[in-house]
């Protein structure tokens, strides 16, 4: 089954714990990107990738930190977690080539930083 | 700079009315334009796509959107409401190569019985 898999769902920590949340897509993606949703104010890009090794910045970047080392996966770091980064946070995947721009979403990872 | 306005946080109907959800855009690029729904605990499923073809766009669940550049919209439409429609909606623009999109701050669909 073609899907988009985050881990974990769920999370508390606590401030500057350091935390990774995974994303992993099955689909052979090139495309990829991690989004915060907050009450109000919708998705916001928090970083992209558009393949292997070649990331950048979107408009919510601080705080955060992300690698690509392969093609399925792409972690979202949390060096020093502050509690204004409790969110409800999605990875998403997208087929480059065909360029339709249809996002896959994954299923959110809700984290409170207390 | 580009930015996506959804016009109304909440929009509840009954089941088989009609369904508008207005969305208002900008956008220095010519546009491509989604709708997504989320419906609650779960991930954005694309519901439709707007990428320069046929102006009127038809959709999963007989959802469909309209694109008028005149006047900067991308409203979505469903003749008649179910029941399950109930969720969250999202308006999202994006520039011609896909890297970066935008969201609008949701609106919430309420359907009555």
């Amino acid at each position: 089954e073609a899907q988009v898999t985050q881990n974990p769902r769920y999370l508390i920590t606590v401030t500057g714990k350091k935390l990774t949340v995974t994303c992993s897509q099955n689909m052979n993606h090139e495309y990829m990107s991690w989004y915060r949703q907050d009450p109000g104010l919708g998705l916001r890009q928090i970083y992209y990738s558009m393949n292997v090794e070649v990331t950048d910045k979107g408009d919510v970047p601080e705080g955060y930190k992300v690698s690509r080392k392969e093609k399925r996966n792409f972690p979202l770091i949390l060096e020093s977690p502050s509690p204004n980064q409790t969110s409800l946070y999605f990875c998403a995947s997208s087929l480059v080539r065909t360029n339709t721009g249809e996002l896959f979403f994954g299923e959110g990872s809700r984290l409170t930083v207390l | 700079a580009q930015s996506v306005t959804q016009l109304d946080s909440h929009v509840s109907v009954s089941e088989g009315t009609p369904v508008l959800l207005r969305c208002n855009y900008s956008s220095s690029y010519s546009p491509s334009l989604f709708w997504y729904v989320q419906h609650p605990n779960k991930g954005l499923q694309l519901l439709l796509k707007y990428t320069s073809a046929a102006t009127l766009v038809k959709g999963i669940n007989g959802f469909e959107a309209e694109f008028k550049k005149s006047e900067t919209s991308f409203h979505l439409t469903k003749p008649s409401a179910h029941m399950s429609d109930a969720a969250e909606y999202f308006c999202v623009v994006s520039l011609y190569n896909f890297n970066k999109f935008y969201f609008g701050s949701g609106t919430k669909l309420n359907v009555k019985p």
